[in-house]
């Protein structure tokens, strides 16, 4: 089946080590995203990126990093400089950004302690 | 600045009843809208979506939603609800420039509907 694969679904990290959450799509989208939930906040933007080796910061990208070396994978790291670092996070993959409609994956749990 | 906004955080219905989320959204220009679900334990699916054309649009499940450009509303209605339609509901605003693109989609805080049986 096709879809946006994201790993893993729940993580728990101390506080000051860097983690890195896993996205696969196989469903030949050009673009993919990372949005964090919160909370009565909805989804916020955190990087995207529209074409292999190439990213954009979203709203909220500091203390995030991307990367996109193939076009199925879209790994993000969240990394020690993240203040709230606890959240759900959300990949997600269109087939082009011009067509505005976005698939996403099943979502990571991240709780830092 | 542009936002979204769902002034309902929890609704709470009978089976059967008729159903309206609220959606409005702060952007002057062309926009594409878009209502989410997300299921427990499941991940976020479009439920539908309004590019041009009829403002009233038929998604999945029985749903529809009414773009009223004068009003900047987008609400979300199914008139008889079932327990399955327990969920959390995302409207969605994409504001059209000359530069769109799916980065500026801005998610409103959501709405958690919780069905009684």
């Amino acid at each position: 089946d096709g879809g946006i694969t994201q790993s893993p679904k729940y993580l728990f990290r101390k506080e000051g080590q860097n983690v890195t959450l896993s996205c696969e799509q196989n469903l030949n989208h050009d673009a993919m995203y990372w949005y964090r939930q919160d909370p009565g906040q909805g989804l916020r933007l955190i990087y995207y990126s529209q074409i292999v080796n190439d990213f954009q910061k979203g709203d909220i990208a500091e203390g995030y990093s991307v990367s996109r070396e193939k076009k199925e994978s879209f790994p993000l790291t969240v990394t020690s400089a993240q203040k709230n670092p606890t959240a759900f996070y959300l990949c997600a993959s269109s087939i082009r950004t011009e067509l505005n409609t976005i698939y996403f994956g099943e979502g990571s749990w991240l709780t830092v302690v | 600045a542009q936002s979204v906004s769902q002034h309902n955080h929890h609704v709470i219905l009978s089976e059967a009843a008729s159903l309206e989320l609220g959606c409005n959204y702060s952007y002057g220009g062309t926009v594409n809208l878009f209502w989410y679900v997300q299921y427990p334990g499941q991940h976020l699916q479009l439920l539908l979506k309004y590019f041009s054309g009829d403002p009233l649009v038929k998604g999945i499940k029985g749903f529809e939603a009414e773009f009223i450009k004068s009003k900047f509303s987008f609400n979300l209605r199914k008139p008889s609800v079932q327990w399955s339609d327990t969920a959390e509901y995302f409207c969605a605003v994409n504001p059209q420039t000359v530069y769109s693109s799916a980065s500026k989609i801005i998610f409103g805080s959501g709405t958690r509907l919780s069905i009684r049986p």
